[in-house]
């Protein structure tokens, strides 16, 4: 069962463009969710993360949209760069129990 | 600052070989360590977690074994190889709360 998701699984946006990256979950408690961004051949980075308190969460051109009734968030990356070409992975976990759940990934090529 | 340490950076082995990967976390005492595995191009599943020496819970069965040996390291081993194993290891830490950090990684080739 597959309570992550991640949509759409690959997207291309040309520089200066706002890129949208969804994900959604299917477990109510989950209430920390981090995502994390990848280039290949590493291993990922914590870019961002909220709690389900909040709404948003912003930090610098990552902005992070939650949305607790429908169980939907967003990564808003604005004035996208050719150097954020990389897969972001959503995760999603339930404060205190040390095991995260990750989406499939989500491919973005940023296109000069 | 803290810094994670995976060793090798990169393995070969034959299938039914053993095997041993190892991670250092530097300059936080006491921390959380997980283990976790990546197909290429595939999400993130993890394998192990450790909030204290000597203690390792499994999450998955993957023929694999973990073990906190000190404070700083987690090692993660087999005594027998499958083609499946094949991947990116990749050690991470959190300082107790919720937020985890990844090392480089090590990417193991089973042929």
């Amino acid at each position: 069962q597959q309570q992550v998701r991640q949509s759409p699984q690959s997207l291309t946006v040309w520089e200066g463009e706002t890129a949208i990256l969804n994900c959604s979950y299917e477990d109510s408690t989950f209430n920390y969710f981090p995502w994390y961004q990848q280039f290949p051949g590493e291993g990922p980075a914590l870019l961002i993360s909220i709690r389900s308190v909040s709404d948003k969460k912003e930090d610098g051109r990552f902005t992070i949209f939650f949305n607790k009734r429908e169980k939907k968030l967003s990564l808003h990356i604005t004035d996208s760069q050719p150097g954020d070409s990389a897969t972001y992975f959503c995760a999603a976990t339930s404060g205190g129990n040390y095991k995260p759940t990750f989406g499939k990934g989500t491919s973005l090529v940023v296109h000069p | 600052a803290q810094t994670i340490h995976q060793w090798p950076v990169a393995e070969i082995k034959a299938v039914g070989s053993p095997l041993s990967l190892g991670c250092t976390i530097k300059g936080k005492s006491s921390p959380n360590l997980y283990w976790y595995w990546q197909a290429t191009g595939g999400t993130l599943q993890q394998l192990f977690y450790s909030i204290t020496v000597g203690q390792v819970e499994s999450v998955v069965q993957l023929n694999l074994s973990a073990s906190r040996p000190k404070d700083d390291q987690f090692i993660l081993s087999t005594e027998k190889l499958l083609l499946s194993h094949s991947g990116f290891y990749l050690c991470a830490w959190s300082p107790g709360g919720d937020e985890q950090y990844f090392g480089p990684g090590t990417r193991l080739t089973v042929l």
